[in-house]
């Protein structure tokens, strides 16, 4: 089945680390996305890519950084200039002829 | 970057009755989307709706599509505990534009 993959579900990392979060789809979207969720917020874009090796900065993008080699891959890193990493981030891909994101599951940072 | 006014914020109701929350915006959509998000997971889209003025049904969902696109509604009859979660309205332009996200509706049902 096609979908969209993120691990780890739940990440525990020191301050001052950086940690990268892996997003992989097997959909063969042309599009992928970041988004930071906090609780009880909504979601905030961090980076986007329409096309392999090429990404925008969202709304968020200060402290992160993220890279789009291959198609199917879209890792984000969270870098020690983030200054309160710790949310649940969330992966979405989509493709230009059909509306709406599909979403991964999510993975939950949280850094002590 | 820009939001959708998504109201309410929260709401807690009783299992077995209805529930209404909608969206409202600025600029017009093309295209709007309703999506459930289950605590811990990532959101799952309900609803699509491509025309100004469409109601659309998926079991007890009915979604409307706003008659001068810029706002839509979402209601839930007859709640169920698995109703509980956050709902999001999305905008869309085009296809393949970013979508444009509402703060999301927390829905807490008791029992």
């Amino acid at each position: 089945d096609g979908g969209i993959t993120q691990s780890p579900k739940y990440l525990f990392r020191k301050e001052g680390q950086n940690v990268t979060l892996s997003c992989e789809q097997n959909l063969n979207h042309d599009a992928m996305y970041w988004y930071r969720q906090d609780p009880g917020q909504g979601l905030r874009l961090i980076y986007y890519s329409q096309i392999v090796n090429d990404f925008q900065k969202g709304d968020i993008a200060e402290g992160y950084s993220v890279s789009r080699e291959k198609k199917e891959s879209f890792p984000l890193t969270v870098t020690s200039a983030q200054k309160n990493p710790t949310a649940f981030y969330l992966c979405a891909s989509s493709i230009n002829r059909i509306n709406g994101y599909t979403f991964g599951s999510g993975t939950r940072l949280t850094v002590v | 970057g820009q939001q959708l006014n998504q109201s309410p914020q929260s709401m807690f109701i009783q299992e077995g009755e209805d529930v209404s929350m909608n969206c409202t915006s600025s600029s017009i959509f093309n295209t709007w989307l309703w999506y459930k998000q289950d605590p811990g997971e990532g959101p799952v889209l309900l609803i699509a709706l491509y025309k100004a003025g469409e109601l659309t049904s998926n079991g007890r969902l009915t979604a409307q599509f706003g008659i001068t696109r810029k706002d839509s509604f979402l209601n839930i009859s007859a709640s169920i505990p698995s109703d509980v979660g956050i709902y999001f309205c999305a905008g869309q332009y085009t296809s393949g534009s970013r979508l444009t996200f509402g703060e999301g509706t927390q829905l807490t049902v008791n029992p």
